[in-house]
């Protein structure tokens, strides 16, 4: 059975703190790992697809890295806002996405 | 804008009520997907659409039904829910050939009283 653990489960921050969570996954026959997020009441919508060991991607304050050999990936908020509260799912590929639980990150103002 | 939709956004059934949860892509993706999330845990696949070729997982309990008529459209169907059914429903699309990337709709959430 896959796995794919994320932690913390959930995180409260202030506004302008920066914080990183962890999706750990399967380190054989890695193919590639994506990160969704979800705001309450919306769609999970698609950060980051992350295929190759050393990646770095990011797309404003948001940022990943992904490690394979490890089998981690890890992303990261900085000067973290009220807009960023929402569920951060990583999700592994294997033929379909095999989901972690997800983070859920509260930005207090 | 073209997107997946999801009706209703929250259901309320009776233990035992046959139950009807929709989706609906102007995306016109040929892969369709339906995901059970329950509280605090990981999405889970229940069943996916490639065109349509139905692709059940395993481990689905025969309670859980899909059809899809066409392109568009995806029906889940839960034939007796039980209190363990209660749970957060998405559906998601993609197109078979451009990556591996789901689009998701906002979900129904089920409540079986």
């Amino acid at each position: 059975i896959l796995n794919v653990e994320q932690s913390p489960q959930s995180l409260h921050v202030q506004e302008g703190d920066s914080t990183n969570f962890t999706c750990s996954f399967p380190s054989s026959n890695f193919y590639a790992l994506h990160w969704y997020r979800w705001e309450t009441a919306k769609s999970p919508e698609a950060l980051f697809v992350m295929t190759l060991n050393g990646d770095e991607k990011k797309k404003g304050r948001i940022s990943a890295t992904l490690n394979t050999k490890e089998g981690y990936s890890y992303l990261y908020i900085k000067g973290s806002q009220p807009e960023d509260s929402a569920t951060y799912l990583c999700a592994y590929i294997t033929g379909k996405l095999i989901f972690g639980q997800g983070t859920t990150l509260q930005v207090k103002p | 804008d073209a997107m997946v939709i999801q009706n209703p956004r929250y259901q309320v059934t009776q233990f035992g009520k046959p139950v009807t949860l929709s989706c609906s892509q102007t995306l016109n993706h040929n892969v369709m997907y339906w995901y059970q999330q329950k509280s605090s845990q990981a999405p889970k696949l229940l069943f996916h659409y490639y065109d349509k070729d139905f692709n059940n997982e395993a481990d689905t309990p025969d309670n859980f039904q899909s059809r899809r008529p066409n392109t568009s459209f995806c029906f889940l169907d839960i034939r007796s829910p039980g209190l363990g059914d209660a749970a957060m429903y998405l559906c998601a699309t993609r197109w078979a050939g451009e990556g591996e990337t789901q689009y998701f709709g906002p979900g129904t959430r089920l409540l079986v009283l």
